[in-house]
This record gives C-alpha cells, sequence and structure tokens, in this order.
C-alpha cells in the first residue's frame, strides 16, 4: 500500500507570508496522481489543487502551488500570502491510477496569525 | 451547484443499534468512496466503487459494516450491530475520470455510539 507522509507539526504563519507544506510518498506506481485538500474546522474536506506524475508543469490554482519533484517523492504545497481564513488542516493524497486507491497522510495543522 | 450530499449529518444511536448513513453523489460521477475520519487514524479508506460495483472494501470491518450502491445516484454505509469505537466522521467522496482524477467530499456524517 502506498505511504503518505506528513511530518511537519503544527505552524503558525503570520499572516500576507508564505507557507510550505511538506508530503512525501511511497509507490513503485509509474501513472499517479497527487492532491491537496484543506479542511477547516467546519469539517469539510475542500479539494485544492491536483497534481498528475506525468505532468512537467508544477500545478497552480491562485494563491496554492504544489512543489512536485519527482525523483525525491515530493508533493509540496506552497500556499502564497497567507490569509486568515487559510487557517486549517492540510491533507495531502496519493492516488494510484494502477488500483485506484485514494489514500490521505495525517495532515498538518496551519494557524496563520494576525 | 454540484455536491455531494449525506445524510444525516449527526448521528447520536446506542451501543448495539443498526446505523445507516447515506451519500448521495454528483450526478455523473461514476466513483464513490468511503471514508472515516478520527483523531487517532486520520482518515482510512473503507470502500470504494466504481459504476456502482465495489472494487475495494478491505479497509472496512466486515463483520459489521457494508456498504452499497443500490442505484447511481445513492451509495449506503451501514453499520450493525453498532459499537462505540464506531464514532467517528464518515466522508463520502465522489469523482468522475471525466471530470478528471479529483474526488469532491460530502460534509460528513458525525457518528457518536454511546
Amino acid at each position: 500500500a502506498q505511504k503518505i507522509t506528513q511530518t511537519q507539526p503544527g505552524m503558525f504563519v503570520q499572516e500576507k507570508e508564505a507557507v510550505t507544506l511538506d508530503c512525501t510518498y511511497d509507490t513503485s506506481d509509474q501513472s499517479y496522481g497527487l492532491f491537496w485538500y484543506k479542511q477547516p474546522s467546519s469539517g469539510e474536506m475542500i479539494f485544492l489543487i491536483y497534481q498528475g506524475s506525468y505532468d512537467e508543469q508544477n500545478a497552480t490554482e491562485g494563491r496554492y502551488s504544489l512543489n512536485f519533484q519527482k525523483a525525491r517523492k515530493s508533493a509540496n504545497l506552497v500556499i502564497s500570502a497567507s490569509q486568515l481564513g487559510d487557517s486549517a488542516m492540510y491533507f495531502c493524497a496519493f492516488l494510484g491510477y494502477g488500483n485506484n486507491r485514494l489514500a490521505f497522510g495525517k495532515g498538518n495543522q496551519v494557524v496563520v496569525i494576525p | 451547484d454540484a455536491r455531494v450530499t449525506q445524510t444525516p449529518r449527526h448521528k447520536v444511536t446506542e451501543m448495539g443499534q443498526e446505523v445507516t448513513m447515506r451519500c448521495q453523489p454528483i450526478l455523473g460521477h461514476n466513483t464513490v468512496f468511503w471514508y472515516r475520519q478520527t483523531m487517532m487514524q486520520g482518515l482510512e479508506l473503507l470502500a470504494y466503487f466504481r459504476n456502482r460495483a465495489p472494487l475495494d472494501d478491505s479497509g472496512m470491518p466486515k463483520d459489521r459494516f457494508s456498504a452499497e450502491m443500490p442505484d447511481a445516484t445513492l451509495a449506503t454505509l451501514k453499520i450493525q450491530p453498532s459499537e462505540p469505537r464506531d464514532s467517528a466522521v464518515y466522508f463520502c467522496a465522489s469523482g468522475s475520470h471525466l471530470d478528471g482524477p479529483t474526488a469532491f467530499f460530502g460534509q460528513g456524517t458525525r457518528l457518536t455510539v454511546v
């Protein structure tokens, strides 16, 4: 089974600053996708960004960008210009196209302070 | 506004009772996931379906849990009999290869077994 690792402790970020959330994965699959989801205190799971293993460009969605380093098997999320509403848990997820299992890491807690 | 709908949002039940959680995937989506979220285990994949057929339910305790898709607009997760350790938030997510690989989550059912 794929292993997704998010090891950073809870993070405090100053408003307007950028924050990088680490995610590494372990797989033998050649074709896969990587995702980031946000879970605010309300509990909903919000899709943020997706990166395919064969995508040559790093994915970007507004203030979110994914720093994909395939050889290192890492898919870090960068949030630029943090806002108070970014305070949440952030989950990295892996989808192997062989078995179609969408598996999640343990999450990173981010608190944005004014 | 397409969204995954889960009912009920909250459920409190006594140990030993049957619990049924329902999910209406986004219209046209042919993949449905069931997840359980707890503080200790994080997000665990219980089961997933494609075109209403179960592809993998290895994450689900078979003796008490069952998941079905009676039709394309309804997925159910049943626990019988329920136990206090089943207390968690249960999420349903749906996706379609036509919309890219992203899975979109419902708001979850918060289950408390007393």
